[in-house]
């Protein structure tokens, strides 16, 4: 079965520190992932994502994610944390092929960004 | 362009009482997904519609009612609701069935009593 699980459900880090949020992906197919990040009472917002083109990928905001096939992983960093960024962020996998293009949402990692 | 319009923002009902949550897009996207939001658990899907004529069950489909009548609107409806069905509820579009990003309403913040 098709899944995604982010393996933290809250980050806490300092302003201008290093953010990392892990994500890790079960799929027989090649599949297609996003992060997309979540501000207070509002809807997602697209930050990045890969669709079998470059393992590294850039997206908005300094952000950019790893595609790592071995792994089954696909972590998102920025390498100094703004205030900003204080939000919650969300994996997603799309598994095209056999559903449709459905996507799977991971459960989620508020990150906490300390001044 | 306004985008996905989701209405009401927030709502509160009794258990048993029914509902429809509305949302619309003016972008003539195809596919139109509604998904609710609990804690700790990330976004679900409810149902989901590839175009006009067209929908089919997410991963919690259970209470829950939709219709396709036109390319813009895809309403949500709740027949009969429970407790377990207080959420937040978001509805999302994109254009086909390409991996290209959803396109997210502002959420309706449900309670049922």
């Amino acid at each position: 079965a098709q899944s995604v699980t982010q393996l933290d459900s809250h980050v806490s880090v300092s302003e201008g520190t290093p953010v990392l949020l892990r994500c890790n992906y079960s799929s027989s197919y090649s599949p297609s992932l996003f992060w997309y990040v979540q501000h207070p009472n509002k809807g997602l917002q697209l930050l990045l994502k890969y669709t079998s083109a470059a393992t590294l990928v850039k997206g908005i905001n300094g952000f950019e994610a790893e595609f790592k096939k071995s792994e089954t992983s696909f972590h998102l960093t920025k390498p100094s944390a703004h205030m900003s960024d204080a939000a919650e962020y969300f994996c997603v996998v799309s598994f095209y092929y056999n559903q449709g293009g459905k996507l799977i949402f991971g459960q989620g990692t508020e990150l906490s960004v300390k001044p | 362009n306004a985008g996905v319009t989701q209405t009401p923002k927030f709502q509160v009902l009794k258990t048993g009482q029914s509902m429809t949550l509305q949302c619309a897009q003016d972008m003539n996207h195809e596919y139109m997904s509604w998904y609710r939001q609990d804690p700790g658990m990330g976004l679900r899907l409810i149902h989901y519609s590839v175009g006009a004529g067209i929908t089919d069950q997410g991963e919690v489909p259970n209470g829950y009612n939709v219709s396709r009548s036109t390319t813009e609107d895809f309403p949500l409806r709740l027949l009969s609701a429970a407790p377990s069905q207080t959420s937040v509820y978001f509805c999302a579009s994109r254009p086909g069935q390409t991996n290209e990003k959803l396109f997210f309403g502002s959420g309706t913040q449900l309670s049922v009593l």
